[in-house]
């Protein structure tokens, strides 16, 4: 069965302290694996889709990174505005739906 | 572009009460999944439509049902409420099948008491 694991499960940095993420997952066959950002109450907002190992997508301060048994989103210089629940999930070949970490809570102080 | 749609944002039931919750997808797309994620919790995956046909479903009892209508909207119906079904239904669309990435709406909250 899929599984995905996300760690640490909450961070606290200063302003302009670079960090990562990280997301650990089994599947049978990788589809593509997500990265979502989610504020309190609200919907899952899409960040990056990576599809095989080696791949790296970047947006403004975040890069995403992925091997053959995990991901790493980078936040480089984050600022209050990046504080969110940063949420993984893969899709196997197999069939279409997500399975979701339990996220990582992202707390930037000024 | 109008993005992903749900009604309504917020709602309180009793326990055995059935309720009904609505997503509209984003223009052109014709898949539409459905999530249920508790508080503290990744979402977990309900069912997906795709053209108006159940298209799979997770590890939820049949009491959990849904629509999708020929405009590609869709609806989640939930019988006989029990306390543990609180929690935010997230409703995700995307362009087909073959297209990976879901984008999703702001979710309904859900309170059963």
């Amino acid at each position: 069965e899929d599984q995905v694991t996300q760690s640490p499960e909450a961070l606290r940095l200063q302003e302009g302290e670079s960090s990562s993420l990280n997301c650990s997952y089994t599947v049978s066959g990788l589809r593509g694996l997500f990265w979502y950002r989610q504020d309190p109450g609200k919907g899952p907002e899409f960040l990056f889709t990576l599809y095989s190992a080696g791949e790296e997508k970047e947006k403004e301060r975040l890069k995403a990174t992925l091997t053959k048994k995990e991901s790493f989103l980078h936040i480089t210089a984050p600022k209050p505005e990046d504080s969110a629940t940063y949420l993984c999930a893969v899709q196997d070949t197999g069939f279409q739906k997500l399975v979701f970490g339990t996220g990582t809570r992202l707390l930037v102080s000024p | 572009e109008t993005g992903v749609t749900q009604s309504p944002t917020h709602l309180i039931k009793t326990r055995g009460q059935q309720v009904t919750l609505r997503c509209s997808s984003q223009s052109g797309h014709n898949t539409v999944s459905w999530y249920q994620q508790a508080l503290g919790q990744g979402p977990q995956f309900i069912f997906q439509y795709y053209r108006e046909e159940e298209n799979g479903r997770g590890n939820f009892p049949p009491r959990f049902s849904g629509l999708q209508f020929p405009n590609y909207s869709s609806e989640l119906n939930v019988n006989a409420l029990e306390l543990d079904d609180s929690a935010l239904y997230l409703c995700a669309s995307r362009p087909g099948l073959a297209e990976e990435t879901q984008y999703f709406g702001p979710g309904t909250r859900l309170l059963v008491l």
